[in-house]
């Protein structure tokens, strides 16, 4: 079955200190993948996407992630975090669906990053 | 702003009532999805439609129904309430490759 897997509910992390969030998937073929962040009483905000070509792609506000297909990872990164960067962040994977395409998405993992 | 519009942003009702919720997608966007987020809960898809058909259902109950017009606008009615109900819902649109989403409306059963 497609699946997205993020095994981490909450990751804390110090202010400064680079931060990761992980996420797998499980779907079959060349998958597009995404995360999103929610900040309290939001809607979902797009931060990145890989389609293909280079691994480590950029998004919004210094965000970037890593994409390795090997280990069918996609694992968001920061080099430097900000308290400001705390809150709910999916991992996505689109697949194709007939005629259309369908998106999948990991349960959410809640980043605290400490003053 | 991603450009998809819910309303309302909040209702409150009592159980047993019916309540719709509408979406208005990015301009030019096919595709309309409906998402629930509970409490404590992640974001479990609802349905999906595309160019005003159906093509994707999930974790939707009978309860609920959705569609869309030829005007590409959506809406979620959601009959019967529960407390269980209480959630927040989100629709999201596409035309290329990512998916947008609107600010929710967050609805409570009282």
């Amino acid at each position: 079955a497609q699946s997205v897997a993020q095994p981490e509910d909450q990751v804390n992390v110090a202010e400064g200190n680079p931060l990761t969030v992980k996420c797998t998937y499980s779907v079959s073929g060349n998958p597009y993948l995404f995360w999103y962040v929610q900040y309290p009483n939001r809607g979902l905000q797009f931060l990145l996407k890989y389609i293909t070509g280079d691994n480590l792609v950029k998004g919004s506000y210094g965000f970037e992630a890593e994409f390795n297909k090997s280990q069918t990872s996609f694992h968001l990164k920061k080099p430097s975090a900000l308290v400001s960067d705390s809150a709910l962040y999916f991992c996505a994977v689109r697949v194709p669906l007939t005629g259309t395409y369908k998106y999948i998405f990991g349960t959410g993992t809640r980043l605290k990053v400490l003053a | 702003d991603s450009g998809v519009t819910q309303t309302p942003k909040h209702l409150i009702t009592a159980t047993g009532q019916r309540v719709t919720l509408r979406c208005s997608p990015r301009s030019g966007d096919l595709s309309v999805y409906w998402y629930q987020q509970s409490l404590d809960q992640g974001l479990q898809f609802l349905i999906q439609y595309y160019n005003g058909e159906e093509r994707a259902k999930g974790n939707i109950l009978e309860r609920f129904s959705a569609q869309q017009f030829p005007d590409l606008h959506s809406e979620l009615n959601l009959s019967s309430l529960e407390l269980g109900d209480s959630a927040l819902y989100f629709c999201a649109s596409s035309y290329g490759n990512t998916i947008y989403f609107g600010e929710g409306s967050w609805l409570t059963v009282v």
